[in-house]
């Protein structure tokens, strides 16, 4: 089953406005976490936040944890033009450590 | 210290020819994990070794496809007999002896089938 279901899939918003992404999954996690990717490139490593805890910043970033509802946010703020990319949520479970990621918001951010 | 690095970063075959990709994980890292991309999609967990042992090949296909991390080289994750469903970015990820939560990717190898 497909854990870490994103939406919306595709968000365009302009320089300067809040940008936020949503990720649900299916089983429990030990922690989850939010790459980037930019177009063609590898991911790029931004958060983690662990099932004990609700919320985390980083920067600009501010990420939410709901494990009764199984869902997670992501929230960039005062967003830029070099934030366009496509962001995923991945779930680690714990079970070997390998990571479920979800189907990716793309993220178009315009001056 | 260098990051996750893979080889080549564009590799192109004919349908029915072998792939070889190659992974050197960030020095001092013996877990490797290889995930593969879709377009348009998210990554899809394959396999996850550590040096000489595959800890879970859960998400390998049953067949052609095959990995390995030697006790000394780079990971390879082989495929024989391509086909053109085979098309994608194959990444590669890292992290440290000790249970890390963070695994740590390379630049990703993008196969084209022919």
């Amino acid at each position: 089953s497909q854990q870490g279901e994103e939406d919306p899939q595709a968000l365009s918003i302009q320089e300067g406005e809040n940008a936020t992404m949503n990720c649900s999954y299916k089983t429990s996690i030990n922690n989850l976490q939010w790459y980037r990717q930019n177009s063609g490139r590898g991911l790029v490593h931004l958060i983690l936040i662990r099932s004990n805890e609700r919320e985390k910043h980083s920067g600009r970033l501010r990420v939410t944890l709901d494990t009764s509802k199984k869902s997670s946010s992501l929230l960039i703020t005062a967003s830029r033009a070099a934030d366009t990319a496509s962001y995923f949520c991945a779930a680690d479970t714990g079970t070997a450590s390998k990571l479920t990621f979800g189907t990716g918001t793309r993220l178009q951010v315009t001056l | 210290n260098a990051g996750v690095m893979q080889n080549p970063r564009h590799l192109v075959r004919r349908r029915g020819q072998e792939a070889r990709l190659r992974c050197s994980p960030m020095k001092g890292h013996s877990h490797v994990y290889w995930y593969r991309q879709l377009p348009e999609e998210g990554l899809k967990f394959m396999v996850y070794l550590q040096k000489e042992n595959i800890i879970d090949e859960s998400g390998m296909p049953k067949e052609r496809f095959s990995a390995e991390f030697p006790k000394e080289g780079p990971s390879i994750l082989r495929i024989q007999q391509v086909v053109r469903g085979d098309s994608a970015a194959y990444f590669c990820a890292s992290s440290p002896p000790a249970h890390s939560d963070t695994q740590y990717f390379g630049p990703g190898t993008r196969l084209t089938v022919l």
